[in-house]
């Protein structure tokens, strides 16, 4: 099965607290591509980050950092001293590559409000 | 470059009309996507297509609902006749799928509305 989950349906922080947003998947294929995706309130989907299953390495971006760990089938997402521009729906997705090319399977999002 | 292009941005129909939503994929991507995100059920995959070809088409709802892509740079989602419960927002999503680039952009999608 392939199964992506974002157990934390909202969380809210105030302005400059670091906040991490979790995700755990599950599929059987050795070889597949993990994304985050974020919705702000305009409602459009921004593509922020691709990691795929042979590299472990952590990525940072400015404010955002993700850790992917095989052993534990996680992908979080963290954001260093929020902004209130960091408010969104963030969805965190699994593209299998074993499986029919190109289906990506999305979890149920986290809503982040970050409070001035 | 351009990105994805939906047209129309928002929609307001009455219950039993046609509906055609349009989208325009990021030029020399190869796959395409039509999404429906809604509160209940989150993004739902409705079909997606590979050099203009429907691949995966599970996903759609029912005979009522129906996708083509004519060319590579063109595709429609038509709904036919429409109900309240397909209100929902409209995504269409282009990738490349060479190597590793097999990123989904996004376009910023058709809000319907059927009343």
């Amino acid at each position: 099965a392939q199964k992506v989950t974002q157990a934390q349906t909202e969380i809210s922080v105030v302005e400059k607290e670091d906040v991490t947003l979790d995700c755990v998947y599950e599929t059987r294929d050795t070889t597949y591509y993990l994304f985050w995706y974020k919705q702000p309130p305009s409602g459009e989907l921004v593509f922020l980050i691709r990691r795929n299953s042979f590299d472990e390495q952590n990525e940072i971006s400015g404010r955002y950092s993700w850790n992917f760990q095989k052993s534990t089938s996680s992908f979080n997402f963290t954001i260093t001293a929020s902004q209130v521009v960091d408010s969104a729906v963030y969805f965190c997705a699994l593209l299998p590559r074993g499986s029919t090319l190109g289906r990506l399977y999305f979890g149920r999002g986290t809503q982040l409000t970050v409070w001035p | 470059d351009a990105g994805v292009i939906q047209s129309p941005r928002h929609e307001v129909t009455e219950m039993g009309q046609e509906v055609t939503l349009r989208c325009k994929p990021i030029s020399g991507h190869d796959y395409l996507f039509w999404y429906r995100q809604t509160m209940m059920r989150g993004l739902e995959l409705l079909i997606y297509f590979n050099n203009n070809v429907p691949i995966d088409d599970s996903g759609m709802p029912e005979d009522r609902f129906s996708a083509k892509m004519p060319n590579a740079s063109f595709s429609t989602l038509k709904i036919q006749p429409s109900e309240p419960r397909d209100s929902a927002v409209y995504f269409c999503a282009s990738s490349l799928a060479q190597g590793f680039q097999e990123t989904q952009y996004f376009g910023p999608g058709t809000r319907l509305l059927v009343l």
